[in-house]
Formats: C-alpha cells, sequence, structure tokens
C-alpha cells in the first residue's frame, strides 16, 4: 500500500538557520508533489508545486527538490524566522487524487 | 474576498446525534473535498465531488454522508453509525479536472468533540 513519511521528530532551528524537512514515499509514482504550511487550529495553505520531471523549485526562502528514483522531497526554508514556525505538510498528486503525509512541525526560535 | 467557508468552528456532539458541518465556497470552483485530521496522521479523505450533483466517497467514507446540490456549497453530515467522529475537518475546493497539480483550498476547519 502506498505509505508518505515525514520528519518524524518535531525540527527545533535557531533563527536565521536553514531548515529542512523530509517527505518520502513508497508504492506511488506521483506526477505532482505539493508542500503547504499549516498553522494551529487552522486549514493548511498551499505553498510550492513541483512536477515530476522537475529536480528543483524555488519561491523566495522557499527550497523544494524532488528526486523520482529516491522517491523523497527536500523542502528547505533558508533564513528561517520565527514566523516560518508552523506544520508543514508534503502531498503527492496523481490522477487529481491528494494524498498528505502526516506533517512536520517546525519551531524556529528567535 | 474569495475563499471558503466552515462553519461552526466547534461542535460539540452527544453519542447517538447526527450533525452537519457547513462548507461554502465563493472561488468558482467544480471541486470540493472533505478531509478528517487526527493527531500525528496525515489527512484522510472522506468524500470529494467534481460537479454539482455528484459525489463520490474516498477513503473513510463510512458513517459520513455529504451531498453537492449547489456548486458553492458541500455540507457533510457525521452520522451516529460514526465510531470515532472526535477529530478537525477540513473542507477544501480546487478547480478540478481529471488531471493536473489539482491545487486545493481549504477552509479553517471544524472541529468537532464528542461527549
Amino acid at each position: 500500500s502506498q505509505k508518505i513519511e515525514q520528519n518524524s521528530e518535531a525540527l527545533n532551528i535557531q533563527e536565521g538557520k536553514t531548515a529542512t524537512l523530509t517527505c518520502n514515499y513508497t508504492n506511488y509514482s506521483p506526477a505532482y508533489l505539493q508542500w503547504y504550511r499549516q498553522d494551529p487550529g487552522r486549514g493548511p495553505v498551499f505553498l510550492l508545486l513541483i512536477r515530476e520531471n522537475e529536480k528543483e523549485k524555488r519561491k523566495e526562502r522557499l527550497k523544494v527538490t524532488f528526486d523520482t528514483t529516491l522517491k523523497q522531497s527536500l523542502f528547505h526554508i533558508t533564513a528561517s524566522q520565527p514566523a516560518d514556525s508552523a506544520t508543514y505538510l508534503c502531498a503527492l498528486v496523481r490522477d487529481y487524487k491528494l494524498s498528505f503525509g502526516a506533517g512536520t512541525t517546525v519551531t524556529v526560535r528567535a | 474576498d474569495g475563499g471558503i467557508t466552515q462553519s461552526p468552528k466547534y461542535l460539540f456532539r452527544k453519542e447517538g446525534q447526527n450533525v452537519t458541518l457547513s462548507c461554502e465556497q465563493n472561488l468558482n470552483h467544480d471541486a470540493m473535498y472533505w478531509y478528517r485530521q487526527d493527531p500525528g496522521q496525515g489527512l484522510r479523505l472522506i468524500y470529494y465531488s467534481q460537479i454539482v450533483n455528484d459525489f463520490q466517497k474516498g477513503d473513510i467514507a463510512e458513517g459520513y454522508s455529504v451531498s453537492r446540490e449547489k456548486k458553492e456549497s458541500f455540507p457533510l453530515t457525521v452520522t451516529s453509525a460514526q465510531k470515532n467522529p472526535t477529530a478537525f475537518y477540513l473542507c477544501a475546493s480546487s478547480m478540478g479536472g481529471s488531471s493536473g497539480a489539482n491545487v486545493l483550498t481549504f477552509g479553517a476547519g471544524s472541529r468537532l468533540t464528542v461527549l
């Protein structure tokens, strides 16, 4: 069966450092991979998507990589700020259907 | 402002009662979805609808029912048959279609607690 795994531990980092989150999957061939941000008690908000034939995508301080051979996506937040503290979800897309990981909670210390 | 409105934000239910969660969107999106979120688990799809008057079961549809009589509205009923209904419920919408990236726009969520 399909399985999506994100960092099992919460991530605590110092302001200004780079946060790196992983999303690994098995038994799946996604056409797209998306990343969402979720604040406590709120709905997720879309951040970035990357296609299966793309290696890397950037948006401001965010960078996503997608390795279909390793079946892994990395999500980087550079020059992190306390306002980046949230839970980040990866979602795999195939035939318009999304499957979500459980999320990684990031806390950025000032 | 365009978006998705879910209500109520918090809801308490006694065992044996049905409750209905409201979801309205003004994004002119064709597709709408209901997800359930539990601590430590990914979002799980309950029901989805790609067009008015049509909907399909997701991965965990048992104990839930939906309707899609209007493009803007996709209410979810949590019935007494749902064994463990306490959860955070998220409604989402997208432009739809059978392919493509299908980026979702989510509502703020409804937290249901069974007393």
